[in-house]
């Protein structure tokens, strides 16, 4: 789940491991949806997004899933490695504006 | 091609005084947003700039107020500054009609 405030939630797994990082968003009308990777002291990098009339997308060891029956989204990394390790979060659209909202994010840490 | 430029990449003010940030958008991007990223939270949407005009806001007062510029280009104000605006301040550009974003590094503000 999501928490607020300076703890946010962690996932930990070893390199070449898959990790799945889940999203629950709020807004039904939403039609478009996003994953970023934030690492330290940069700002938000662009890792895939998907349109709400699909429900899997895939791309470069990465795939995100949409359930739009409960409203969440999923970001699996295959054959994660050290470099992935960054927070994540998830990010929504609706009404066809570049807008987005975004989650508070979760933090993927990769061990060698 | 360029992406999306910011400067300052660090400052500290005091409270009560006013702050100005600069974004340089993508080259082709006549979108501008502006977001306000607090430690250990998701970005947060501030307002957003396309052809000089404000194209919707978030839920941050008056005392935020920006400018879009003929070359796309963007600055955001922030008037009275209170702790609370110590935060990473993000500039995201888009082309017309997506709702991809594409960051910047951030502006640190430090508020004392």
């Amino acid at each position: 789940g999501e928490s607020v405030g300076l703890h946010l939630p962690t996932l930990s797994v070893q390199e070449g491991d898959n990790s799945i990082i889940n999203c629950a968003y709020s807004n039904s009308a939403s039609d478009y949806f996003i994953w970023y990777k934030q690492e330290s002291g940069k700002g938000p990098q662009f890792i895939i997004d998907i349109r709400s009339n699909m429900d899997k997308r895939q791309g470069q060891r990465v795939t995100v899933l949409l359930n739009k029956t409960v409203k969440h989204l999923s970001l699996q990394i295959a054959a994660t490695q050290p470099g992935d390790s960054a927070v994540y979060f998830c990010a929504e659209n609706s009404a066809g504006y570049s807008t987005l909202t975004f989650g508070k994010g979760t933090m993927l840490l990769v061990s060698p | 091609e360029t992406g999306v430029t910011q400067s300052p990449t660090h400052l500290i003010k005091t409270r009560g005084q006013q702050v100005t940030l600069r974004c340089s958008s993508q080259s082709g991007h006549n979108t501008v947003s502006w977001y306000q990223q607090a430690l250990g939270q998701g970005p947060q949407f501030i307002f957003q700039y396309y052809r000089e005009e404000e194209n919707g806001r978030g839920n941050f007062p008056p005392r935020f107020s920006g400018l879009q510029f003929p070359n796309y280009s963007s600055e955001l104000n922030v008037n009275a500054l209170e702790l609370d605006d110590s935060a990473l301040y993000l500039c995201a550009s888009s082309p017309s009609g997506t709702g991809e974003l594409f960051f910047g590094e951030g502006s640190r503000l430090t508020v004392l």
